[in-house]
């Protein structure tokens, strides 16, 4: 079956630009979230979505990211005004609602953002 | 807060060379633990993972046991194979998943 989606995969914009990179998790997930990988920093924690719960926010790095996820299934992530500090690769990732907090989280295969 | 602590790479191997990628974390209650594998060019896929102390998770060769009294997860195998190079994130999850920082992983032939 398919897997998370993301696209675009890369992306390059100038500095001060808006990108929107968009994640279609698997079919009947009610999980996703949102990360951003930097280069020889780990995964860091954007954004969790869980139902129709109010999203956990609390790992946006400014007010110039937002997430949205329409219809409980596609999600926007949005970076405002892009500073090169922003580049970094975009992981998306969902999970089923059946296994409790033990359930596995399918990473997307990323988007490349590059700020000039 | 929540945390982990995994040694820094790069890892350089040989082929049929015995690995240990360290791991120690920090949380509240009792978290499940994971290792993560990231293949060149792919996404984060789920390698093992262990829900409690004393658990073994294993999976293509590769273990890891859950030892709740020294607070570790340490990944193993015993011979690595040039297919193994990879990025591997150890991260555990009590409300959230915390992934530690990576280590980057060639095996050479």
């Amino acid at each position: 079956g398919a897997g998370v989606s993301q696209s675009p995969s890369n992306k390059v914009t100038e500095k001060g630009k808006d990108v929107e990179l968009r994640c279609d998790p698997i079919s009947g997930h009610t999980a996703l979230y949102w990360y951003r990988q930097s280069l020889g920093q780990g995964l860091e924690f954007l954004i969790y979505f869980q139902g129709n719960s109010a999203p956990d926010k609390s790992g946006l790095p400014s007010d110039r990211f937002s997430a949205e996820r329409t219809g409980g299934s596609v999600s926007t992530l949005t970076i405002q005004r892009t500073q090169q500090e922003d580049s970094a690769v975009y992981l998306c990732a969902s999970s089923s609602p059946s296994g409790g907090r033990y359930n596995e989280q399918f990473f997307g295969p990323g988007t490349r953002l590059t700020v000039l | 807060g929540d945390s982990v602590t995994q040694m820094e790479g790069p890892v350089t191997l040989s082929e049929e060379a015995f690995l240990t990628i360290n791991c120690t974390y920090t949380a509240t209650g009792y978290p499940s633990l994971f290792w993560y594998v990231q293949y060149p060019g792919e996404g984060l896929q789920l390698l093992l993972k262990a829900t409690k102390a004393d658990d073994k998770g294993s999976n293509k060769g590769f273990e890891a046991t859950y030892r709740k009294e020294t607070t570790s997860f340490h990944l193993e195998k015993g011979s690595v194979q040039v297919s193994d190079s990879a990025v591997y994130f150890c991260a555990l999850k009590s409300e959230k998943l915390v992934f530690g920082k990576g280590t980057k992983l060639t095996v050479n032939p």
